[in-house]
């Protein structure tokens, strides 16, 4: 499985944007990009994900790289039920068959009132 | 999309003894993925659990440890065998959706402490 990376913890203030960033440098053709988050005492929930180009919906916006190798999770307005630990993960559709995710660290976010 | 119930949601166990974690989904499912979170940890997979077929194990799993059941596609069971204090963790069922162009779903968990 081809690796991220992300920071280990990050920061925000209450009402603004946050840009998570993901480095994925060996990232395949086929491997979609996907963002989960946890929140405190909670299982993994679905955040957005994208192949090449940007994507949104109601919950954020993806920014992939032209070529790929990193993308950044945009959080457009932070509120203090978005900190979390969000992880950003590959999957690869070469794989089908075997939808499993593999997770990384993640980012530790945390909200600042 | 699915919704999943994991049954018990935690539990304090004696080292020794087994448990089983029960997961049930409202909606049919091909792939079924059992997880370890131990404390401050990130997720790691245990097994793939595919209905009429035996389970698949990631390295450092073994049946014995951590058998699997499937017996349908809405239901699955993972035991904790011969618990030990380092089995304390959550453990976590989740479910694809049959396309990697898809999200995957996430129970509340299993809190499980070992004394």
């Amino acid at each position: 499985d081809a690796k991220t990376t992300q920071p280990n913890s990050m920061e925000s203030n209450e009402e603004e944007p946050v840009h998570l960033p993901c480095n994925h440098s060996t990232i395949s053709g086929t491997d979609y990009i996907h963002w989960y988050r946890q929140l405190p005492s909670q299982g993994p929930e679905y955040v957005i994900h994208g192949l090449t180009s940007n994507v949104n919906n109601r919950m954020a916006s993806l920014a992939i790289a032209e070529d790929r190798k990193s993308s950044t999770l945009i959080l457009h307005r932070a509120t203090l039920r978005d900190a979390a630990v969000y992880y950003c993960i590959l999957r690869d559709v070469s794989n089908f068959g075997n939808e499993k995710l593999t997770f990384g660290t993640g980012t530790r976010l945390t909200i600042i009132p | 999309s699915a919704v999943i119930s994991q049954k018990p949601s935690r539990d304090i166990c004696q080292r020794g003894t087994s448990l089983t974690i029960q997961c049930q989904v409202d909606s049919q499912v091909t792939m079924m993925f059992w997880y370890r979170q131990q404390p401050g940890q990130s997720l790691t997979l245990i097994a793939t659990a595919n209905q009429g077929s035996e389970a698949t194990y990631e390295s450092g799993f073994v049946i014995d440890k951590f058998p699997i059941s499937r017996p349908n596609l809405t239901f699955s069971t993972l035991t904790v065998s011969n618990m030990s204090p380092e089995d304390s963790s959550i453990y976590l069922c989740s479910v694809g959706m049959g396309s990697l162009n898809t999200e995957a779903f996430f129970g509340q968990g299993t809190r499980l402490t070992v004394v």
